[in-house]
């Protein structure tokens, strides 16, 4: 199993539409949990991070389901500019109990909002 | 602030050609990340350092990729020779709390 498992799409939804991804990660043990977003061409940069409770920025809502080992995003009355690449992030823990930690990428989830 | 700087931005050379790839991370982050990405195998992290110290290099791919951060404010990502399925985006990203990633360089070795 991969370590961060994401639909690859795209999804493609009119303006307005709401949109929602999910995401699964192998590792029981991560704690830290993002979205990041990619334009076509460009690097990626943090969207949000994702808290157990789950958590609001606007139009965006991201859910975590320890239990199930999966994330969501939701993406409320979708605007052009929405048109990205979602990235799904965990964290991993580093080697041999370091106390380092980097970040695991998802291939990401291709959204198209079309006019 | 300038953010993450990565040069050059792109780089087209024939195989077998050394490539350096540059990056200045961000003023008092302490942490610096290489990733290359790939339609195939996405974002994939190469290795990275904590202040100035390589941490953890098990991403490098070969003998041919080395990285090197002589201060604070500079590192290198070398390939040696250069072979076409080196080919993809490299990233260099920086960290204090929040992981910031430069522009990319974008590698196309014929």
């Amino acid at each position: 199993r991969k370590e961060v498992e994401q639909d690859p799409g795209p999804f493609n939804v009119p303006e307005g539409a709401t949109v929602a991804f999910n995401c699964t990660y192998s590792n029981s043990a991560s704690q830290s949990f993002f979205w990041y977003r990619q334009d076509c061409r460009k690097e990626p940069k943090l969207l949000m991070s994702v808290y157990s409770s789950g958590n609001e920025d606007g139009r965006f809502t991201a859910q975590l389901n320890r239990a199930s080992q999966y994330i969501s995003l939701l993406i409320r009355d979708s605007k052009l500019s929405d048109s990205a690449t979602y990235l799904c992030v965990v964290n991993r823990e580093g080697l041999m109990n370091s106390g380092y930690s980097t970040l695991t990428f998802g291939k990401g989830t291709m959204l198209l909002v079309s006019p | 602030d300038a953010g993450v700087i990565q040069s050059p931005r792109h780089e087209v050379t024939e195989m077998g050609q050394e490539v350096t790839l540059r990056c200045k991370p961000i003023s008092g982050h302490d942490y610096l990340f290489w990733y290359r990405q790939t339609m195939m195998r996405g974002l994939e992290l190469l290795i990275y350092f904590n202040n100035n110290v390589p941490i953890d290099d098990s991403g490098m791919p070969e003998d041919r990729f080395s990285a090197k951060m002589p201060n604070a404010s500079f590192s290198t990502l070398k390939i040696q020779p250069s072979e076409p399925r080196d080919s993809a985006v490299y990233f260099c990203a920086s960290k204090a709390e929040t992981q910031y990633f430069g522009p990319g360089t974008r590698l196309l070795v014929l």
